[in-house]
């Protein structure tokens, strides 16, 4: 099984950008689709990003995903922050056999 | 609109059983696979596997297999997760989630 590391926390200020990244451990980030998960504090997680870059109806323009293949990690990038994006973020992918999500991002808007 | 809506709470002692439904609207249920995630108090994210929606063939995820079984009723667009044999680590919310939308989530708490 591969894993997906994402940094313990970030933070910045409102109106600024920030990137989470989410690196695996083995196999390619580009053979499977990776998905972005927001989870405020006592909520249920909800789509931010899925197919790699593709964001859910509802979804506003400042939150985008990529990935790249010379790091192997996917990235979340959210522009324009809004202390309403204070949250925990996960990533998420799979293999043949298996669906990995990584171990979370806390974001702090402040 | 899509949705996806789970039973509440559960309070169990060790050793009992538990049920928690998943109920679909909004699309149709054999479209997609149906996800469950476990999230212990405090904790991340954790893939317990999934259920074919079409075929019933249930996926379980190391870690998961024996105590954990998924099912479903397309009669009435709903899945199911039973635990049985039931541990106090067994203690979290459990989520179901197809391909974009998430449920509310269920918390289970086992206690004696």
């Amino acid at each position: 099984n591969f894993m997906l590391t994402q940094p313990h926390s970030v933070s910045e200020s409102p109106g600024k950008t920030v990137t989470i990244s989410c690196t695996r451990s083995s196999g390619s980030i580009a053979s499977n689709y990776v998905q972005w998960y927001q989870q405020r504090p006592g909520s249920s997680p909800t789509t931010v990003i899925y197919e790699d870059n593709q964001r859910p109806s509802g979804v506003p323009d400042r939150f985008s995903g990529s990935i790249d293949s010379s790091s192997n990690s996917a990235s979340l990038t959210i522009s324009g922050l809004k202390t309403e994006d204070e949250a925990d973020y996960y990533c998420q992918s799979y293999d043949s056999s298996n669906q990995v999500f990584g171990g979370g991002t806390k974001l702090t808007v402040l | 609109q899509v949705q996806l809506v789970q039973s509440g709470s559960e309070l169990k002692k060790p050793g009992a059983s538990v049920k928690v439904s998943c109920k679909a609207s909004g699309y149709t249920f054999t479209s997609y696979a149906m996800n469950w995630v476990r999230q212990a108090p405090g904790q991340g994210l954790e893939w317990m596997g999934w259920i074919n929606t079409n075929t019933g063939n249930p996926t379980y995820a190391q870690g998961f297999t024996g105590r954990f079984v998924f099912s479903l009723d397309t009669s009435v667009s709903t899945a199911y997760l039973q635990i049985s044999s039931l541990k106090a680590e067994d203690t979290a919310v459990y989520y179901c989630a197809d391909g974009t939308t998430w449920g509310q989530g269920t918390l289970v708490t086992v206690s004696s």
